[in-house]
């Protein structure tokens, strides 16, 4: 059965705070991506990554950076926590397949609180 | 840029009751569309999709039909069960111009409430 995991369901920071989330897949797919899902925004990328080391900024980058030194991790990066950085973080990943239509696989997502 | 609009939520029915959530679209060339259902603490799952224009997806009871020439692409399911409840997103895929790297544009998601 197909699995992203990440580091953490829950996690309470202050802000300032240098934050890190985990994602590990186990499909040794190629593409791996982090979203932030706010209500009535829905999820919004805030990066992608294509391949080993390779990464791409999404729709809302800004105060992010991520680390993909190994296929199946993707780290997302805070480097310094604010308070509008508290949202549910979901990672998700997908395979390079025909026609660009493959599905993406989520993790349970870590809900992030920055007091 | 691509973008995707869902109805306003949330939507609250009784069991049995039908469901109609609507999608419309706004992409160049031919996009894949999907729907994807996140229950209660979980992450999103895939519920349907469809590749092409009048392509019909279809999952545990849920229907969508990909209409082109609306750019639309509306959920429907006959008889909602309390299980359904959950929010649901709209999405799509666009490989216009190169490679897209598999990228998902969200909609804002509709939350569902079936009650007993």
């Amino acid at each position: 059965d197909v699995k992203v995991t990440q580091s953490s369901r829950y996690l309470v920071k202050r802000t300032g705070e240098k934050v890190f989330l985990e994602c590990v897949q186990d499909m040794d797919h190629e593409n791996m991506f982090w979203y932030r899902q706010d209500p009535g925004l829905g999820l919004r990328l805030i990066y992608f990554s294509y391949d080993v080391k390779m990464k791409e900024k999404g729709d809302i980058p800004e105060g992010y950076s991520v680390s993909r030194e190994k296929k199946e991790r993707f780290s997302l990066i805070l480097e310094s926590a604010s308070t509008n950085q508290t949202s549910m973080y979901l990672c998700a990943s997908s395979t390079i397949g025909d026609g660009e239509t493959d599905e993406q696989y989520f993790g349970p997502g870590t809900r992030l609180t920055v007091t | 840029g691509d973008s995707v609009t869902q109805m306003e939520g949330p939507v609250t029915l009784s069991e049995e009751a039908f469901l109609t959530i609507n999608c419309t679209y706004t992409a160049t060339g031919y996009p894949s569309l999907f729907w994807y259902v996140q229950y209660p603490g979980e992450g999103l799952q895939l519920l349907l999709k469809a590749t092409k224009a009048d392509d019909k997806g279809s999952n545990k009871g849920f229907e969508a039909t990909y209409r082109k020439e609306t750019t639309s692409f509306h959920l429907e399911k006959g008889s909602v069960q309390v299980s359904d409840s959950a929010v649901y997103f709209c999405a799509l895929n666009n490989n216009a111009g190169g490679t897209s790297y598999g990228k998902l544009t969200f909609g804002q998601g509709t939350i569902l409430t079936v009650h007993p």
